[in-house]
């Protein structure tokens, strides 16, 4: 099975539009953490929002913000207010185990965000 | 603000040949990654490093990968003998250590072209 799943290959999206990335996830562990990634079209990967498993509240993140639900092991990334800019390629992560330790991220096969005018 | 640097951006070598891939991590971070991702398709774990040995190492890094931290500020990737199936992306991404901590920051990437 497959540990992270993204199962929207490519979405559209208005300028100044909310935009919902889906991710599911699944571990047996109870500590882990949850990761998105943007990846412009010059390729580096840029870090945007982190869920750790035992965190009470959603992550914030200026116009980033995961909805984190746990039971449904869904963490999905909400961009509010979209910009041209935020045209990319998003990635969602899970760490296993505990934080603060070398375990390696694995990620899903990404959603390509369009932002039009 | 403190990033991580890769060189070279984009390294070609013919099949057969060993290419070394550098980066420079976060100065205060102690742990150093090595993921790829082939055009188009997601990215790889290949191996995590800490306090200057390997800490994890994915099945594609198979004996004609190894990493190196060969001072206090460079890690290296290296791969002995390329075949074509090695041409990706390759990025370095390092973290701090502490729970607190826990986000990877990667560099810009260096694509590998294996002729």
């Amino acid at each position: 099975a497959q540990k992270i799943t993204q199962t929207q290959p490519g979405m559209f999206v208005q300028e100044k539009e909310a935009v919902t990335l889906d991710c599911t996830y699944d571990t047996s562990d109870p500590s882990y953490g949850l990761f998105w990634y943007k990846q412009p079209s010059s390729g580096e990967m840029i870090f945007l929002i982190y869920q750790g498993s035992y965190d009470q509240q959603n992550a914030t993140e200026g116009r980033y913000s995961l909805n984190f639900q746990k039971a449904r092991k869904s963490a999905n990334l909400v961009i509010s207010a979209s910009q041209l800019g935020d045209s990319a390629m998003y990635f969602c992560a899970m760490r296993e185990g505990n934080p603060g330790t070398a375990s390696k991220l694995t990620f899903g096969t990404g959603t390509r965000l369009q932002v039009t005018l | 603000e403190p990033e991580v640097t890769q060189t070279p951006s984009h390294q070609v070598t013919q099949m057969g040949q060993e290419v070394i891939l550098r980066c420079v991590p976060i100065s205060n971070h102690l742990y150093f990654y090595w993921y790829r991702q082939i055009l188009g398709q997601k990215v790889e774990f290949l191996v995590s490093f800490y306090n200057n040995e390997i800490s994890e190492k994915s099945e594609i890094f198979d004996d004609q990968f190894s990493v190196e931290r060969p001072d206090g500020s460079n890690f290296t990737l290296k791969i002995r003998s390329t075949k074509l199936e090695d041409s990706a992306m390759y990025f370095c991404a390092s973290k701090q250590t502490g729970a607190l901590h826990d986000t990877q920051y990667f560099g810009p990437g260096t694509r590998l072209t294996v002729l």
